[in-house]
């Protein structure tokens, strides 16, 4: 079936830097685009940005431009997230999610997410 | 204006109907999403494009669009409804880049 397995969850300093990944399966991984999304302990959620598994091109939130990488390696079918210079508030729950060229841009499958935990 | 602005709560009676609304400058030009996220749980997609459910929703949930707002409508909502619903579109840069707005709570009493 149609899946995305996100890596476990991982806890960092302020400063250092974390690498999320997400492996699909299921489907064929560069027709379709990734997004990653966000969500802080009690919050709502938040568009990190997006990259395609076709070429590799990326949009990121103008929040996160310059500390955010996302890069996908075709060979595995695997996404991957880089937030670098952690603060205790990029503490959340970080989601991959499929997008689809012909779904009118919707996310249809998601990740399990994954925790990040920014302390000192 | 690249924000999408959802009712924090909204509540309804077991078995009747409710609308969630979402309002955005780019609702204008680009469809909603709508998301169901129970606790503890990765968000579903529950409606998409113009009216679609993807297999598996309910056909009590359907939605609907009007100028630069967006509605979810839950007909005949179940206990097991209750859950944060999250609207989501395309920005208004024209860029690939995306926007959430800050989510609903729904309580079925």
């Amino acid at each position: 079936q149609v899946q995305l397995v996100q890596s476990g969850a991982e806890v960092k300093k302020p400063g250092a830097s974390v690498k999320v990944s997400c492996k699909a399966s299921g489907y064929t991984f560069t027709s379709y685009g990734i997004s990653w999304v966000r969500q802080a302990p009690g919050q709502g959620l938040e568009w990190m940005g997006w990259i395609s598994a076709y070429n590799g091109n990326t949009n990121y939130a103008q929040k996160l431009q310059g500390r955010v990488t996302m890069t996908t390696d075709t060979s595995t079918s695997t996404a991957y997230m880089e937030l670098r210079s952690l603060r205790s508030d990029d503490t959340a729950v970080y989601y991959c999610a499929r997008v689809p060229a012909n779904l009118h841009d919707a996310f249809d499958i998601w990740g399990q997410g994954t925790m990040v935990t920014v302390s000192s | 204006s690249s924000e999408l602005t959802q009712d924090p709560a909204v509540s309804v009676a077991l078995g009747q109907t409710v609308r969630i609304t979402c309002q955005g400058d780019s609702l204008r030009s680009y469809y909603a999403s709508w998301y169901q996220q129970k606790p503890g749980q990765a968000p579903v997609l529950v409606i998409y494009g113009k009216n679609n459910r993807p297999s598996g929703i309910p056909d009590r949930f359907s939605g609907s669009s009007s100028g630069n707002t967006a509605s979810l409508t839950i007909t005949g909502a179940q206990a097991e409804d209750e859950a944060d619903y999250y609207c989501n579109s395309r920005d208004s840069s024209g860029n690939r880049n995306w926007v959430f707005g800050g989510g609903t709570k729904l309580t079925v009493l």
